[in-house]
């Protein structure tokens, strides 16, 4: 059968509020980031990239930030609605081709 | 664009049956597919790289014979669960790869029972 698995960390936030989810990369060889939501028993959705010569990136409510300095990675999500409750999963593309890897993930719970 | 789709979404079999998943990318084609296992509340575990025209490249610990990969077309793969058991039971998940600085985009997952 399926193994235990870990709890995801979880940041609950209330309605309305910005959301702020991070991602530690350890390889400084990546050159692409990419940020995906997935929903329960459903595949990752893409949100949003960025390529390793830019720190910042804005989409539709949603603002990635990149610091290679300290091989840091987040997801800045603005006024959070209740959709937006999923888990949040970074992913690092390059260092080893086409692959992605991915970190742990954060559950993101949106209080009304 | 670059929709995924992967079929079915739902199995439930017998102990010892073999089970076919197919991932096609239906606005786009893919040389490069990619086949996940996902326990829950973890993140995802790459199983194999599905290369259409070739054989699939598998990670370690992954048994190719347990896991049989086909990418026939440039918009079809499958992964066939040869006689399943239940530790085979979990969700897995395909994507598909577009390109270099580009994502890859995922199906919606198969979640596979084995009883």
């Amino acid at each position: 059968g399926e193994s235990v698995g870990l709890h995801l960390p979880t940041l609950s936030v209330q309605e309305g509020d910005n959301s702020i989810i991070n991602c530690a990369y350890s390889n400084s060889a990546s050159d692409y980031f990419i940020w995906y939501k997935q929903e329960s028993g459903k595949g990752p959705q893409f949100i949003i990239d960025i390529r390793s010569n830019m720190d910042k990136r804005q989409g539709q409510r949603v603002t990635v930030l990149l610091n290679k300095t300290v091989k840091h990675l987040s997801l800045q999500i603005a006024a959070t609605q209740p959709g937006d409750s999923a888990v949040y999963f970074c992913a690092e593309k390059g260092a080893a081709g086409n692959k992605l890897t991915f970190g742990g993930g954060t559950r993101v719970l949106v209080k009304p | 664009g670059a929709v995924v789709s992967q079929h079915p979404s739902r199995v439930i079999c017998k102990s010892g049956t073999s089970v076919k998943i197919e991932c096609r990318s239906l606005d786009f084609q893919a040389t490069t597919m990619f086949w996940y296992r996902q326990f829950p509340k973890q993140s995802l575990m790459l199983m194999a790289t599905s290369n259409e025209g070739s054989k699939a490249t598998y990670e370690q610990g992954v048994e190719k014979d347990k896991f049989l990969i086909n990418h026939a077309s440039l918009t079809l793969s499958t992964l066939t669960v040869t006689s399943a058991h239940p530790e085979d039971s979990s969700f897995y998940i395909c994507s598909a790869d577009t390109g270099y600085n580009q994502p890859q985009h995922f199906g919606d997952g198969t979640r596979l029972s084995i009883l």
